[in-house]
């Protein structure tokens, strides 16, 4: 069974910093493209960004409102991906959710439930 | 970057009902298209993919079609656990985005 399950949420003032973890089980992790995506309080959905394979150099993306900010990295050998967020912003108060991309597909397939972040004084 | 647009926000339909859910790109991408259902509280589930496919688990009442920049997510035979927020998301250039979203309300 895939499981997906974010940890590393909480409370962090305008301008700190706060990484997020994601471990994954039940699927060949290192195969695999992995995407972060948010959610604001009562808002819609947000693509946060991407970290691809190691057979693609383990390369990202990034959504223009966190690029400079946040660096996606991932851990084959642990199964874990990470989201560490720097120079945080009101803004960035959200759920944020792991996905898991289809390698046939490249589209989310499984999603965590989420950590809460709240950015505030 | 693409915008996808989801119309109607919201509806409200009652148990049985067939219900039709409409995302549109202001650029062709193809069948990149992939449908989401989140309920409250929750974290989303996926649904379709390439515009048409279910994903696995997912149930035949749901079904997708479209390709280019109109696409639709219709649901049959509405079921109480269907009354969710459904969202689609276009994967065929970064960055990646997602509709509004469409709420689908007990009548």
């Amino acid at each position: 069974e895939v499981q997906l399950v974010e940890s590393g949420g909480g409370l962090v003032q305008p301008g700190g910093s706060l990484r997020l973890s994601c471990a994954v089980s039940g699927f060949t992790f290192s195969d695999h493209y992995m995407d972060w995506v948010r959610q604001a309080p009562g808002k819609g959905l947000e693509w946060v960004g991407r970290s691809r394979n190691r057979a693609n150099i383990y390369s990202t993306e990034y959504a223009a409102s966190v690029r400079g900010r946040f660096t996606i990295s991932r851990d084959d050998s642990t199964n874990s991906l990470y989201l560490h967020m720097d120079s945080l912003k009101t803004e960035d108060t959200a759920v944020y959710y792991c996905t898991r991309i289809n390698m046939g597909a490249y589209c989310i397939d499984y999603w965590g439930q989420g950590t809460l972040v709240t950015v505030s004084s | 970057d693409i915008q996808m647009t989801q119309s109607p926000s919201s509806l409200s339909a009652s148990v049985g009902d067939r219900v039709t859910i409409t995302c549109r790109a202001n650029q062709g991408i193809g069948n990149s298209l992939a449908w989401f259902q989140q309920k409250p509280g929750k974290g989303p589930k996926s649904l379709i993919y390439a515009a048409s496919s279910l994903q696995g688990g997912v149930p035949s009442k749901f079904s997708g079609s479209g390709s280019g920049t109109d696409f639709t997510l219709t649901i049959s035979n509405l079921q109480p656990e269907d009354f969710a927020i459904y969202y689609c998301q276009q994967y065929k250039s970064y960055p990646l985005t997602f509709g509004g979203g469409t709420k689908v309300e007990i009548k």
